[in-house]
């Protein structure tokens, strides 16, 4: 069955940086386009980006430019998402998300927490 | 960006009732719009899609309708199951993805 398993939950200071992982299973890892959505308490849904599996290629929204980084490795069918400047307001459930076409995620992963406190 | 506006933010029902959840764009977005819903600690889950498709394994009740600026998820017949909170989200453009804020569907 379609899988998409995230990382544990992370802690770190102000201006650092986090690292999340999304490993997915059961389906065609590399045609899809790997999308990230954070949620921060009590707000709404955020779209971060997206990652093409297959071709690498990426986008960010203008708002995480310059802080946000996705990669992923098709070898190991893991997608990542790096965001560095960390501040309070990053305190968020980050989630993973598979798209395939032009639709919206059909499948997303179960969520990792990261607490950014000094 | 297109910014999306639910309504309402709450909704109180019983047990069968019919309820339905609005979306606005800022702008048109023909027909790109999806519906989630929401459970504590959960994932969304992916209930419709192009703003009228059910997704599969979806329960009938459960449809959607619109298109251009406004949209609207229709629960024919509330289940306990179903109270949850449910986003829509716009997905016209390639490069900015934007959800509602949610809607809380509560037990009246």
């Amino acid at each position: 069955q379609v899988q998409l398993v995230q990382s544990g939950a992370e802690v770190r200071k102000p201006g650092a940086s986090v690292k999340l992982s999304c490993k997915a299973s059961g389906f065609s890892f590399s045609i899809y386009v790997m999308h990230w959505v954070r949620q921060a308490p009590g707000q709404r849904l955020e779209w971060m980006g997206w990652i093409h599996a297959g071709t690498g290629n990426t986008k960010y929204s203008q708002k995480f430019q310059g802080r946000v980084t996705m990669t992923r490795d098709t070898s190991a069918s893991t997608a990542y998402m790096e965001l560095s400047g960390l501040r309070s307001e990053d305190t968020a459930v980050y989630y993973c998300a598979r798209v395939f076409t032009k639709g919206p995620p059909d499948f997303w992963g179960q969520g990792s927490l990261v607490t950014v406190s000094s | 960006d297109i910014q999306m506006t639910q309504s309402p933010s709450t909704l109180s029902a019983s047990i069968g009732d019919r309820v339905t959840i609005t979306c606005r764009a800022s702008q048109s977005i023909t027909k790109w719009l999806a519906w989630y819903q929401q459970k504590p600690g959960k994932a969304p889950k992916l209930l419709i899609y192009d703003a009228s498709s059910l997704e599969s394994g979806v329960p009938s009740r459960f449809s959607g309708s619109g298109s251009g600026t406004e949209f609207t998820l229709t629960i024919s017949s509330l289940q306990p199951d179903d109270f949850a909170t449910y986003f829509c989200q716009q997905y016209n453009s390639y490069s900015s993805y934007t959800f509602g804020q949610g809607t809380k569907l509560e037990i009246k």
